[in-house]
């Protein structure tokens, strides 16, 4: 079945410094998500990736929609402390297309931790 | 706030008890999901509803496990006879014109 694989699975980030982390997949897809969870709370929708190539930018975070189709990526630059959390990359499964919309499958994420 | 409220936001509760969460959206809209995800992983399609019409559901959701949503606007997701396995954060989610997912806070169970 579809599978979403996120690198890095952790990271410790430093204040200040730059952040990039990505998303694959062997299957191509026309949307990709990327949210973000704090501890105890439910994901919130960062960026949203509509076309092959699209580059978005949400303040700080930018995400690109890869040329292929089969990743994306996510760059946080100048990190702050309350960048730490989860970050999940999302799309629409292979049964989703022009159904349902919202049932999409998530990559297991990329925790950001602060570097002691 | 994503315009969608859930609660209780925590419940403990004993194996082979029954549990209900409900979800609210703040305002109207035609389609509702409910997500599981377990420690350490994203979260996983459980069901989803268009108006009160039940029109997905995942393997995940056992027979002990139904969702309602009998006026299209709240729904709640009951689990029956509970297992340790149910632990999990249940999530609800509604989405937007183009499909982009936004979830509520959550309900965390914890299956003792």
């Amino acid at each position: 079945g579809q599978q979403l694989n996120q690198s890095p699975q952790s990271m410790f980030i430093q204040e200040g410094e730059d952040v990039s982390m990505n998303c694959t997949s062997s299957s191509i897809f026309n949307t990709w998500l990327w949210y973000k969870q704090d501890p105890g709370e439910g994901p919130v929708l960062l960026i949203a990736l509509y076309k092959a190539g699209e580059l978005t930018s949400n303040g700080r975070l930018t995400a690109q929609f890869g040329i292929t189709r089969k990743d994306s990526f996510l760059n946080i630059s100048a990190s702050i402390p309350s960048d730490v959390g989860i970050y999940f990359c999302a799309g629409p499964t292979s049964l989703n297309y022009g159904g349902s919309q919202g049932n999409l499958i998530f990559g297991k994420g990329t925790k950001l931790s602060v570097k002691p | 706030d994503t315009g969608v409220s859930q609660d209780p936001r925590h419940k403990i509760t004993k194996r082979g008890q029954n549990v209900t969460f409900r979800c609210d959206p703040i305002s109207e809209h035609n389609r509702l999901y409910w997500y599981r995800q377990t420690l350490g992983q994203g979260p996983e399609f459980l069901t989803y509803f268009q108006n009160e019409a039940q029109l997905e559901k995942s393997r995940l959701l056992s027979d002990r496990f139904s969702a309602e949503r009998p006026k299209g606007s709240f729904s709640t997701l009951e689990i029956q006879r509970t297992e340790q396995g149910d632990s999990a954060m249940y999530l609800c989610a509604i989405t937007s014109d183009v499909g982009e997912l936004f979830f509520g806070e959550g309900s965390r169970l914890t299956v003792l």
